[in-house]
Order: structure tokens, then sequence, then C-alpha cells
């Protein structure tokens, strides 16, 4: 139950592209879900995170699509660039806790073809 | 703004040494503070996490361990490495809740 389902595990799209990576969860306590970015060598860097309460979230070129009905959540990226190519994990947590744990997804390799 | 430090960045040690890895956070005060770990290829393996001075609590047993000396310092130790003890170890920070920023890691390798 407290697991985040990640796929694919690697995804190639061409340059222009749409990048799309789900996740699901079981825990209907979480309330907080961010999406990270690592490059190869660095630590994950956060991009962007929804909350429950709305549906949808857009900063720049990455989309994150949330359904709370389904337990799912996705990362689009509009216009895939070859700057994009990383690995790039989901996780949730529940907010309301001071611990801040949060659970990841097993990560998804992105490589956008130039 | 806050910074998160980690290091070394690369470390080879040999099967049997001890292990001393530390991370400091500026510009912030009373952070939660995490310790993961992250095989090749893998995903994140929360190991530690610690909500206050001298708190830590642990999340997968095994032959590492944890502490918290100071508000901002948060140190990763071993007695004796084992093989299995490779990997890429990541310290994080957060405020009281989210979001979890994380240091550049280091690259541990046991031989």
């Amino acid at each position: 139950q407290q697991q985040v389902k990640q796929s694919p595990q690697s995804l190639i799209v061409q340059k222009g592209g749409i990048s799309i990576i789900n996740c699901a969860y079981e825990n209907t306590a979480f309330d907080y879900f961010p999406w990270y970015q690592q490059f190869p060598g660095k630590g994950p860097a956060l991009l962007i995170a929804i909350r429950p309460d709305v549906s949808e979230k857009k900063e720049g070129r990455f989309t994150i699509s949330f359904n709370k009905s389904a337990k799912q959540f996705s990362l689009h990226i509009m216009d895939s660039q070859p700057g994009d190519s990383a690995t790039y994990f989901c996780a949730a947590s529940m907010g309301s806790s001071n611990t801040g744990k949060l659970i990841f997804g097993q990560g998804t390799t992105l490589q956008v073809k130039p | 703004s806050q910074t998160i430090h980690q290091w070394p960045a690369t470390l080879v040690q040999p099967v049997g040494s001890p292990l001393s890895l530390e991370c400091t956070v500026e510009g912030t005060s009373n952070p939660n503070l995490y310790w993961y770990r992250q095989a090749a290829g893998r995903g994140l393996q929360l190991l530690f996490y610690s909500v206050g001075i001298g708190q830590i609590s642990s999340e997968v047993p095994q032959n590492l361990s944890a502490s918290r000396p100071q508000d901002r310092q948060f140190i990763l130790s071993s007695k004796k490495l084992l093989l299995s003890d490779s990997g890429f170890y990541l310290c994080a920070w957060s405020p009281q809740g989210q979001p979890q920023h994380f240091g550049d890691g280091t690259r541990l390798s046991i031989l």
C-alpha cells in the first residue's frame, strides 16, 4: 500500500515530441506528489509537484495530470528536447506528516533523440 | 537561499574499513534531513531520516548508522564496510514537510 508504481522503465522520444510518464499509488492518505529529474552523477532536482485538490499543473513545458479517483498521476513533457534526457522519478507523500518522507517510483530513463 | 553540501564526491574504500559521509545544510534552521542510497540504474532507497538533533529513524536494518550532532549536520557511518554497501549516497533536506532538496551525492565503491 506504500508503493508508487512508475512506468515505463525507459522511454525514447524524438525531439519535439511529447514524453509521458505514468505513476500509480494505493494509499489514499498521500496528498503531495512531486516529480524529480536526475542527470547522471547528480542528485535529483525537484521539477514540479501537485496536490490532489487540482487536476493539472503546468510549468513551462512540464505538466502534471492528476486523477484522484484512479489514483494515478502523470508527467507530460511537451516539445521534448535532447537536454531533457535524464531519469525521472515520481514520488508521493503524506504532506500532513512532519517527517516529509517520500515514497519514490522506480524511475524512468528518458532519451530524447535529436 | 538554502544550500546543501555533501562530501566527498567520490570514495573508494576496502572491504572492512570504516565509513563517514557528511552532509550539511546552510540557510535554514531545524530542517528534516534524509539519507538515501541509489544502486546503479535503480530507484532511491530511504535509509535514515531525522526531524531534529539526536532524532534518527532507520528505515532499513543494515550495516549503516546515522547521527545528527548539530541542527544542520547529518552523518552516515559504518564500522565495517561490505561489498553490498557500494552505491550512490544522497543526502536531502526539507523544511518541516515538503519539498525535499537533494545534494549531489557521494559515489562509494567498495573493493
